[in-house]
């Protein structure tokens, strides 16, 4: 069965430093999402994109957040210069056609220390 | 604003006996609406969802829901409880009219007792 994954599964950086997520999409997917979990917190939406620019985004999604899909098959959230707060889980996710239906992959664990 | 609440952040049964998990959201539009499991260091794993017609949805793993828009709620149950539902599971909201981002509860932690 199809499945969305990410990488790495956890990320241990430094404040301030530039950090770089990845997610391969289910291949004939063509919405692609990043959500994020504060330990204890609800699941939050970061940015929805689509034909290769943002076509959604929240209030959590700053100047320090960029996407970027370099490729047929990747998607990447960079926090270019990371803070104690944005130690969180990380989930990509991605939808096809009918894009109410959105599969995750297993997350990534952030650590900003 | 979409928002969504579920009552209680764990919940405990004893094997064999009903699940019920709650859900209640606040939507301007009538929503779509999802229950997802997570269990240990996986993903979320859509359980169902309802987005139109039958107002009763069957999911995997033995699990139902009812949207009840009169009540403005969504709840998940399970007739009867097995170990391996022992996971966290979340309710999510999508708005009809826009779609894309997904609102999610706080997530309900399962327990299940031998």
């Amino acid at each position: 069965e199809p499945e969305v994954t990410q990488t790495p599964s956890h990320q241990v950086t430094q404040m301030g430093q530039e950090v770089i997520l990845r997610c391969v999409p289910i291949s004939n997917h063509l919405y692609f999402y990043w959500y994020r979990q504060i330990l204890g917190q609800k699941v939050e939406f970061l940015v929805s994109f689509y034909n290769n620019e943002i076509s959604e985004k929240s209030e959590i999604f700053d100047d320090q957040f960029s996407v970027e899909r370099p490729d047929g098959s990747n998607f990447t959230l960079k926090i270019r210069s990371t803070k104690l707060e944005d130690s969180a889980m990380y989930f990509c996710a991605s939808s096809g056609q009918g894009f109410h239906e959105q599969y995750f992959g297993p997350g990534t664990r952030l650590t900003v220390t | 604003a979409q928002s969504v609440t579920q009552l209680g952040s764990h919940v405990s049964v004893s094997e064999g006996a009903l699940v019920l998990l709650r859900c209640n959201y606040s939507s301007s539009v009538p929503p779509y609406l999802f229950w997802y499991v997570q269990y240990p260091n996986q993903g979320l794993q859509l359980l169902l969802k309802y987005t139109t017609g039958a107002t009763l949805v069957k999911g995997i793993n033995g699990f139902e829901a009812e949207f009840k828009k009169s009540e403005t709620s969504f709840h998940l149950t399970k007739p009867s409880a097995h170990m391996s539902d022992a996971a966290e599971y979340f309710c999510a909201v999508s708005p009809s009219n826009t779609g894309n981002q997904f609102y999610f509860g706080t997530g309900t932690s399962l327990t299940v007792i031998p």
